[in-house]
């Protein structure tokens, strides 16, 4: 069965400082990965994709289909960057399928 | 606003009554999916749409819930017999599906929050 696990539902760092919110998957089929933001009282918006590879507000993910992990990292993190993350996969049978969302991580950047 | 847009943006409703939620799409997008999510979760998959054809639809879907978007456009969920456990945020999206699969992002409207009482 298709799941996304993202195992800390809080996490806290200070301005300037890395982070990493992890996410894991189950999927027998070619994964397409995203992470979902939503900031304070906003919708919820598409940071990143697997596939275009690209980095977006300084934020990066790499698909690591031995581990079935799709972190995602920041080297400094920005109190802009607090907000509520979500690790999303396609499982469906084709691209622009249903999405199965983790459970998401709130993360707080301190000043 | 060209974004997906979503009516009501609350609801209240007590034990046993209908109700139905619409979603108007971006226009030119093909897909339109329906999302539930409950407090401390994620969002999960209701059901979706391609033009006017429902193409999947959610275990999660009990009969006393249905979804139409009849000239595929806008989009109704209607749930029947309301239930306290019915009480959710509402979240429509929707998306250019081509073929490459490239672009295949799913843009989320603000949602419509329901209280069952």
């Amino acid at each position: 069965a298709q799941r996304v696990t993202q195992p800390e539902k809080l996490l806290s760092v200070f301005k300037g400082a890395p982070v990493e919110l992890k996410c894991n998957y189950s999927y027998s089929g070619s994964p397409e990965l995203f992470w979902y933001v939503q900031y304070s009282r906003q919708r919820l918006q598409l940071l990143l994709r697997h596939i275009s590879r690209e980095s977006i507000k300084g934020f990066t993910a790499d698909l690591n289909k031995g581990e079935t992990s799709f972190h995602l990292k920041k080297p400094f993190a920005q109190e802009e960057d607090s907000a509520m993350y979500y690790c999303a996969l396609n499982s469906g049978e084709t691209s622009g399928s249903r999405l199965t969302f983790g459970e998401g991580t709130q993360l707080t950047v301190n000043p | 606003d060209t974004g997906v847009s979503q009516d009501p943006r609350h609801k209240i409703t007590k034990r046993g009554q209908n109700v139905t939620f619409r979603c108007d799409p971006i226009s030119e997008h093909n897909r339109l999916y329906w999302y539930r999510q409950t407090l401390g979760q994620g969002p999960e998959f209701l059901t979706y749409f391609q033009n006017e054809a429902q193409l999947e639809k959610s275990r999660l879907l009990s009969d006393r819930f249905s979804a139409e978007r009849p000239k595929g456009s806008f989009s109704t969920l209607e749930i029947q017999r309301t239930e306290q456990g019915d009480s959710a945020m509402y979240l429509c999206a929707s998306s250019l599906v081509v073929a490459s699969g490239r672009k295949n992002e799913q843009f989320f409207g603000p949602g419509t929050r329901l209280t069952v009482l």
